[in-house]
């Protein structure tokens, strides 16, 4: 069984500052990471991906995450946060052999103040 | 633009009713998966269609059920319908073949039931 678990359900940043989301995993298997993201309303856009190859991952819009296989950890990662980042993320873990199939996190609402 | 395209955007139904959804994949995908978001909650796996059959299920009751052809499209089939189905179902397409293929979704149908 594969699951993930976001631990925070909202985060609060201001503009300018870093911004970390984080997400833990678990899978029997070799896991594909990914985090996507959703604005208000709309459908779910892929911020980046981790396939086994290099273990920090760089995605869209400034975001990047590290794959962290000791801890089980797939945190995300911004520098500076911008108002346009404020969205609802979810990290999503898939098996290979598990034909494609993504289990979601509960979600991280992150807020971005000026 | 992931070029997945679902329709309706938008429908409201009355329980017991039944509910097609329809969903137009990128050309040369061989899966479809769908999923429905509650309210406040990440998307939750229904079942997924490769070649055209069922390749997997989720924790959903068998009113659920969906169709795949061969043009690339597939229809998600809800009968029966209750209060809680209420949400937004998303389409995932996809090339099931390699381990982390991306997977693109579409902007969702928002059903209402009451």
């Amino acid at each position: 069984a594969q699951s993930v678990t976001q631990l925070d359900s909202h985060v609060s940043v201001s503009e300018g500052t870093p911004v970390l989301l984080r997400c833990n995993y678990s899978s029997s298997y070799s896991p594909s990471l990914f985090w996507y993201v959703q604005h208000p309303n709309k459908g779910l856009q892929l911020l980046l991906k981790y396939t086994s190859a290099a273990t920090l991952v760089k995605g869209i819009n400034g975001f990047e995450a590290e794959f962290k296989k000791s801890e089980t950890s797939f945190h995300l990662t911004k520098p500076s946060a911008h108002m346009s980042d404020a969205a609802e993320y979810f990290c999503v873990v898939s098996v290979w052999g598990g034909g494609n199939k993504l289990t979601f996190g509960t979600g991280t609402q992150l807020k971005v103040e000026l | 633009e992931t070029g997945v395209t679902q329709s309706p955007t938008h429908l409201i139904k009355t329980r017991g009713q039944q509910v097609t959804l329809r969903c137009s994949s990128q050309s040369g995908h061989n899966t479809v998966s769908w999923y429905q978001q509650a309210l406040g909650q990440g998307p939750q796996f229904i079942f997924q269609y490769y070649r055209e059959e069922e390749n997997g299920r989720g924790n959903f009751p068998p009113r659920f059920s969906g169709l795949q052809f061969p043009n690339y499209s597939s229809e998600l089939n809800v009968n029966a319908l209750e209060l809680d189905d209420s949400a937004l179902y998303l389409c995932a397409s996809s090339f099931l073949g390699n381990s982390g293929n991306t997977i693109y979704f579409g902007e969702g149908s928002w059903l209402t039931v009451v």
